[in-house]
């Protein structure tokens, strides 16, 4: 089992729709968790962290944390074409021999359509 | 601020030859990363640096060196190129504290190896 599994892709949203990413992690010392986004040929850019249990939003992103399901989403409300990009969801541990390392999973690519 | 800047953009090597990838940051952090991305993957770890004077393997350090010349700057050498590491590498840099490791990236290097 990978450490960080992503729900696989591609996605595919219209315009306007609610784009919904998944990610698990299996490590329960996990404490901080990221969505980065990376366009084709780029680098990553962090778009949202989250660190404690329930929803952060942040313009039309909101990060979903469950510790107790070991489960992270981002929703990214009002798609627009711009979104279509790789999302990266990145977990960090702070135990003594991690400390401040990310563990990343392979990503979901979406793909909005006008 | 450049952030974090990476050179060269792009190398292609033949196999068995060497190169030092280079990396620096000027946003004072204390911890550096290098990672390799290979095509529909995430981001797998090959050593990083905690601190100045600090190194320590990642996921995947077989093949590699680092070197942490100062706070600001952190190579990465092939010291015999293989054809399994013809990749994408990004650098990183974050500032640790507290539960939080949003990490910057480098535009990338995109390495050929023959």
């Amino acid at each position: 089992q990978k450490e960080v599994e992503q729900n696989s892709g591609p996605l595919s949203v219209p315009e306007g729709a609610i784009a919904s990413l998944n990610c698990t992690y299996s490590d329960r010392g996990s404490q901080s968790f990221f969505w980065y986004r990376q366009y084709s040929g780029k680098s990553p850019e962090l778009i949202m962290f989250i660190y404690s249990n329930g929803d952060k939003e942040d313009g039309r992103f909101t990060a979903q944390l469950n510790k107790a399901s070991q489960y992270v989403s981002l929703l990214i409300r009002d798609s627009q074409p711009s979104d279509s990009a790789t999302y990266l969801c990145a977990v960090n541990h702070l135990r003594s021999t991690n400390a401040g390392k990310s563990t990343f999973g392979d990503g979901t690519t979406l793909t909005v359509k006008p | 601020n450049a952030g974090v800047t990476q050179t060269p953009k792009f190398q292609v090597l033949k196999t068995g030859q060497s190169m030092t990838l280079q990396c620096a940051q000027d946003m004072n952090h204390n911890s550096m990363y290098w990672y390799r991305q290979d095509p529909g993957m995430g981001l797998r770890l090959i050593y990083y640096s905690a601190s100045e004077g600090t190194t320590d393997k990642g996921e995947v350090p077989n093949g590699y060196n680092v070197s942490r010349l100062n706070k600001r700057e952190f190579s990465l050498r092939l010291e015999s190129a293989a054809p399994s590491q013809t990749s994408v590498y990004f650098c990183a840099s974050s500032e640790l504290g507290g539960e939080y490791n949003e990490q910057f990236f480098g535009p990338g290097t995109r390495l050929t190896v023959l």
